[in-house]
């Protein structure tokens, strides 16, 4: 089965620099590798994916580039700020064209600190 | 639109006993996948069920099982508990159609411990 390793499991960062957190997945067949943000007490949230067919995206602060042939994919927060201090998961799933998905299978996550 | 429903959001149970856990998700979704999130393990796939019925399993035993309903509501069920159970159990709805972007909507979770 699928196997997704996160890198580091905290992380803290001034205010205002950049964060990278790092993911590797083993199944080759997957294709859609979604970050979720947990804050405290609540459950997770979904803030910006990738298919298998595409490089790169972004969505203002928050990017994610994918290397299939290394099986890798990191997401990048540059102008970091305190609210974005949470627990960030990446995940890895088959989305198939019906809708459906194998299961997603998520890291173990990355506690990131943002000191003010 | 209301989000996704868990209940109850905290309870108490002791070894040997069994658990119910209720998910409601947002109107419209059909597809409803279950999520056992522990501090060491962080988030490990149960199954997923999708117009009644079972799509998909995670490695978990068989005292862990589920249900879904007409109206897409879902149970869980934990038989036999022991003290590993104790965790923050997670739903998460989609559409689960070809309209489906992937992207899973979760609820607040159902705090389990188990004394």
């Amino acid at each position: 089965g699928e196997n997704v390793e996160q890198h580091p499991s905290t992380l803290s960062v001034q205010e205002g620099d950049s964060a990278v957190i790092k993911c590797t997945y083993s199944d080759s067949a997957s294709n859609y590798f979604p970050w979720y943000k947990q804050e405290l007490g609540k459950g997770p949230q979904l803030i910006i994916d990738i298919r298998s067919n595409v490089g790169e995206k972004k969505d203002q602060r928050i990017a994610v580039t994918l290397n299939k042939t290394a099986k890798h994919f990191s997401l990048h927060i540059t102008e970091t700020q305190p609210e974005d201090s949470a627990v960030y998961f990446c995940a890895a799933s088959i989305l198939w064209d019906s809708g459906g998905y194998q299961k997603v299978t998520f890291g173990t996550g990355t506690k990131l600190q943002v000191i003010p | 639109k209301a989000g996704v429903t868990q209940t109850p959001r905290y309870l108490i149970k002791t070894r040997g006993q069994q658990v119910t856990l209720s998910c409601s998700p947002i109107s419209g979704h059909r597809s409803v996948s279950w999520y056992q999130q522990t501090p060491g393990q962080g988030l490990q796939f149960l199954f997923e069920y999708f117009s009644e019925t079972q799509r998909n399993k995670g490695n978990f035993p068989g005292r862990f099982s589920g249900r879904q309903f007409s109206n897409s509501r879902s149970e869980m069920n934990v038989s036999t508990l022991e003290l590993g159970d104790s965790a923050l159990y997670l739903c998460a709805s989609s559409l689960g159609t070809s309209a489906n972007t992937g992207e899973l909507f979760f609820g607040e979770g159902s705090r389990l411990t188990v004394l």
